[in-house]
């Protein structure tokens, strides 16, 4: 089954927190990472969680992980019309830097 | 802006030919890895290389293969191109301990 799975689509009206979930299941993870992709290009690092901490804030970004239930979370406030792309979760194992990608959920906000 | 270029950023082939795609960074930064995105899919990781030697493959056939030069540019080869082969290729380069940083991609099309 896939390593890292995402749910596929959300809608959020201009102004509202979005929040966009994900789900790994290996333990080993080492490194977390959200990534952003808008049409036609390729991939922006948004912001990453090293395994051993259970939140990280970085502007309008909130990071959530919970490692029991091997559960991230990337919560967006105040979300715009320029945050409308497909975000992926990714993880890396162990001391390796090759990343692991869920399918990505497409964002879409309205006015 | 990641400093990373790939060329060329679209191509058509046919089904049973080969292709090569290109990929250099300004950073220099000593790790490259490939990734293929298919369409609607997260990207999946093809291979990486690290002082011109391969580091690591993920789940692709022999007819991928890659080359790394001493200025750490590296090169992507598919032989025998299948339909499937459709994708947006991802190079992304980084050093140990450091984010990965993509390039925009090359968008293969086999028909």
């Amino acid at each position: 089954g896939e390593d890292v799975e995402q749910s596929l689509f959300l809608s959020v009206r201009e102004g509202d927190s979005s929040v966009i979930n994900c789900t790994y299941t290996d333990s080993s993870s080492t490194y977390l990472y959200w990534y952003k992709q808008e049409p036609g290009a390729g991939l922006q690092l948004l912001t990453y969680i090293f395994s051993n901490m259970d939140m990280k804030q970085d502007q309008r970004l909130t990071v959530l992980l919970n490692k029991k239930d091997k559960h991230l979370s990337l919560r967006i406030a105040d979300t715009q019309t320029g945050d409308s792309a497909i975000y992926f979760c990714a993880e890396t194992l162990g001391g390796y830097s090759t990343l692991t990608f869920g399918k990505g959920t497409m964002l879409l906000v309205s006015p | 802006e990641t400093g990373v270029t790939q060329s060329p950023t679209h191509l058509i082939k046919t089904r049973g030919q080969q292709v090569t795609l290109r990929c250099s960074s300004q950073s220099g930064h000593n790790t490259v890895s490939w990734y293929q995105q298919a369409l609607g899919q997260g990207p999946q990781f093809i291979f990486q290389y690290y002082r011109e030697e391969e580091n690591g493959r993920g789940n692709f056939p022999p007819r991928f293969s890659g080359l790394q030069f001493p200025n750490y540019s590296s090169e992507l080869n598919v032989n025998a191109l299948e339909l499937d082969d459709s994708a947006l290729y991802l190079c992304a380069f980084n050093s140990a301990g450091t984010e990965a940083f993509f390039g925009q991609g090359t968008r293969l099309t086999v028909v």
